[in-house]
C-alpha cells in the first residue's frame, strides 16, 4: 500500500526565509509525487510533481521539491517565503501500477509567514 | 485555472434532510472524484468514476452515494444527512495522461449538518 508523512501538521517561518515541507513515502514500486496548496476557502490546486523524468522538480511560485529514492522524501522548498504563501500545502502519493489515478494524500503542512 | 464547479459552497441544514452536493467539470474529463476533508486529518477519497455509467467506492466507507450519468456531472447524495457528515467534500477531475496526469479540484461543499 501506498502512502505518504508529512512531518510537523504546522510550519512557521519569517517573510524571506527558507521554506522547507517535509514529506516521506512508502511505496511498493515507483511512486509518482505530488504537491499540491489549497489556500483559505478554495480547493486543492496543483505545485508540481515528480513523473521519475528528474529528480529536482520545479514548480508554481518559486516552489522546488527533490526526490531521493534512498531517504523516501520529497521535501518541498522555497528559498523566500511571501506573505501569500500562506497555505496549507498537501503532499500525495500515488502507484504507476493504475488503480483509477487515485492519490494518497498526507494530512497536510500548514505555513505561516510571519513579518 | 480549472474549469470545475461545486455547489453549494456552503450548507447547513438539519438531521435527516436529503442534500446532493453538484460537481460539474467542462475539461472533458473522464475520471472524477469525491474526497472528504476533516482539519488535520488527510484527504479521503470517498468516490470514483471512470467514466459514464461507472461509480466505485473509494478507501474511506461513506454513507453518500454518487451517479454519473453523463460526463461532466458527478453529484453526490446523502438520504439523510446526520451531524457525523459534516465535512468538507472536494469534487475532482483528472487529466486523461495516465498515473501522471495531476486532479483539477474544486472549490469544496463545506456542509454542517446541525
Amino acid at each position: 500500500a501506498q502512502s505518504v508523512t508529512q512531518l510537523g501538521s504546522h510550519v512557521s517561518v519569517s517573510e524571506g526565509a527558507l521554506v522547507l515541507l517535509r514529506c516521506n513515502y512508502s511505496s511498493s514500486v515507483p511512486p509518482y509525487l505530488f504537491w499540491y496548496v489549497q489556500y483559505p476557502n478554495q480547493g486543492l490546486q496543483l505545485l508540481l510533481k515528480y513523473t521519475s523524468a528528474a529528480t529536482l522538480v520545479k514548480g508554481i511560485n518559486g516552489f522546488e521539491a527533490e526526490f531521493k529514492k534512498s531517504e523516501t522524501s520529497f521535501h518541498l522548498t522555497k528559498p523566500s517565503a511571501h506573505m501569500s504563501d500562506a497555505a496549507e500545502y498537501f503532499c500525495a502519493v500515488r502507484n504507476g501500477g493504475g488503480g483509477g489515478n487515485k492519490l494518497t494524500f498526507g494530512t497536510g503542512t500548514q505555513l505561516k509567514v510571519e513579518l | 485555472e480549472a474549469d470545475i464547479y461545486q455547489t453549494p459552497r456552503y450548507l447547513v441544514i438539519g438531521t435527516g434532510k436529503k442534500i446532493t452536493l453538484e460537481c460539474s467539470q467542462t475539461m472533458g474529463h473522464d475520471k472524477m472524484y469525491w474526497y472528504q476533508q476533516d482539519p488535520g486529518m488527510e484527504l479521503h477519497l470517498i468516490h470514483y468514476s471512470y467514466g459514464v455509467n461507472s461509480t466505485e467506492k473509494g478507501d474511506l466507507s461513506s454513507e453518500s452515494t454518487v451517479s454519473r450519468i453523463r460526463t461532466e456531472h458527478f453529484p453526490l447524495t446523502l438520504e439523510s444527512a446526520r451531524p457525523s457528515h459534516t465535512s468538507q467534500y472536494l469534487c475532482a477531475s483528472s487529466s486523461p495522461v495516465g498515473p501522471t496526469g495531476e486532479l483539477f479540484f474544486g472549490e469544496g461543499s463545506r456542509l454542517t449538518v446541525l
